[in-house]
């Protein structure tokens, strides 16, 4: 079985300042990882995936994760935090290939982003 | 384009009532998937459909839960006799290519009183 460890529920930070948002996972098998992103009232969005391509993996506005096997660790980092930023963030886990269709949710980190 | 789309945005029940939820994916994509997100926690996984195979139904939290899909497209979610513990918000996502990508919808929340 997979599943995905958030390690801060809240995560608060000033405008400017590194965003760095934690997660561990657990996999049988060599995983496919994803964060998405929950803006207020919005759908979840992709922000970027690992799927045994490069380990450093770049998303969109400005996001990016490194893959870790020996820490097992897909930890998700901005240089520069904006207020668009604030929101909540999953990190999700699947098996890899041949693994299936479940994706396994984390419980969320929910970022401010204070001026 | 059009993203996904669920309906209704808001239900409120009551207990012992049974629900329909709809949820319309994205023209073309052959994956369609339903989550529930209870507060505090995480989505979790309830069932999966892919082209014309038998759906994955292994999330389904009890038999009061059964979804259908119709002609590879619209899905209906249904929750019979509902219980409190059932409130929660239930997402549909859909892909094109294999579970990697999923696209996601607004979501359906539902409160039983």
């Amino acid at each position: 079985a997979q599943s995905v460890t958030q390690l801060d529920s809240h995560v608060s930070v000033s405008e400017g300042t590194p965003v760095l948002l934690r997660c561990n996972y657990s996999s049988s098998y060599s995983p496919s990882l994803f964060w998405y992103v929950q803006h207020p009232n919005k759908g979840l969005q992709l922000l970027l995936k690992y799927t045994s391509a490069a380990t450093l993996v770049k998303g969109i506005n400005g996001f990016e994760a490194e893959f870790k096997k020996s820490e097992t660790s897909f930890h998700l980092t901005k240089p520069s935090a904006h207020m668009s930023d604030a929101a909540e963030y999953f990190c999700v886990v699947r098996r890899g290939a041949g693994g299936g269709n479940k994706l396994t949710f984390g419980t969320g980190t929910q970022l401010k982003v204070e001026l | 384009g059009a993203g996904v789309s669920q309906s209704p945005s808001n239900k409120v029940t009551e207990k012992g009532k049974d629900v329909e939820l709809r949820c319309d994916p994205i023209s073309g994509h052959t994956a369609l998937y339903w989550y529930r997100q209870s507060l505090g926690q995480g989505l979790e996984f309830l069932i999966y459909f892919q082209g014309n195979s038998a759906p994955d139904k292994s999330g389904l939290p009890s038999d009061r839960f059964s979804a259908e899909r119709t002609g590879g497209s619209v899905s209906t979610l249904t929750i019979q006799r509902t219980q409190q513990e059932d409130s929660a918000v239930y997402l549909c996502a859909s892909s094109l290519a294999g579970p990697d990508t999923q696209y996601f919808g607004p979501g359906t929340r539902l409160t039983v009183l």
